[in-house]
């Protein structure tokens, strides 16, 4: 299975900063990795797909890039909405598989 | 667009469970489906998928014998059977959709929760 590895398990950060979240893939996985946001108590959030792709609805302030095994989530111009815990996810093949998450305090 | 598991409880180690995820608001069976699961203050875990038509179906190697998707079209409805509980099957077990070339889980239910003890 491919494995992801995501960093930092933990950030901390304050109102209008920008942190980048990344994400490396044991192998090539083309393109097809996708960042959900998950607050408390809640289902996850699709943010982005396919790298790079911003999901309807999603603020513009997050963005994603990397390609084949280094991927990266950037928020730029944090808020106090955006305390929640990151996680990637590679689709290119099965089993899918999450990343450990990165928990990000404002 | 709306799903909704149901199922979870409190369990015995070494009994059967069967989750069900009742959907509504699009064309169940245009989507591939997923399972999902997080143990209590742990990450996401990827379980299982089934193609629209149920024709393939894959599960995470942690699960793999234990846990056995499957749907129902005619009701839009998908399943999760496990068997052979244990304790680290405790968590929330979220059902979600994908659909080919298309956002990958862009929505989810709420989650039912599992609780394996004796």
């Amino acid at each position: 299975a491919i494995q992801m590895t995501q960093s930092p398990s933990s950030l901390s950060a304050s109102v209008g900063d920008r942190v980048t979240i990344t994400c490396r893939a044991s192998q090539d996985i083309r393109n097809d990795l996708a960042w959900y946001q998950q607050k408390p108590g809640r289902a996850p959030n699709l943010l982005i797909y396919s790298k790079s792709t911003l999901q309807s609805g999603v603020p513009s302030r997050f963005s994603g890039g990397g390609s084949g095994t280094d991927f990266t989530l950037t928020i730029s111009g944090l808020q106090p909405e955006d305390l929640a815990t990151y996680y990637c996810l590679q689709e290119f093949t099965f089993p899918h598989t999450f990343g450990q998450g990165t928990k990000l305090e404002i | 667009v709306q799903l909704v598991e149901s199922g979870g409880g409190l369990v015995q180690p070494g009994r059967s469970l069967r989750l069900s995820c009742v959907t509504s608001g699009f064309t169940f069976m245009n989507y591939d489906m997923h399972w999902v699961r997080q143990a209590p203050g742990k990450g996401l875990e990827w379980l299982s998928f089934i193609l629209p038509d149920g024709s393939d179906l894959d599960y995470a190697d942690s699960v793999k014998g234990r846990f056995t998707i499957s749907r129902d079209n005619f009701r839009k409805t998908l399943y999760l059977e496990i068997r052979d509980l244990r304790v680290e099957d405790t968590a929330v077990y979220y059902c979600t959709r994908d659909h080919y070339g298309g956002p990958p889980f862009d929505y989810w239910g709420q989650g039912t929760l599992v609780i394996v003890s004796s």
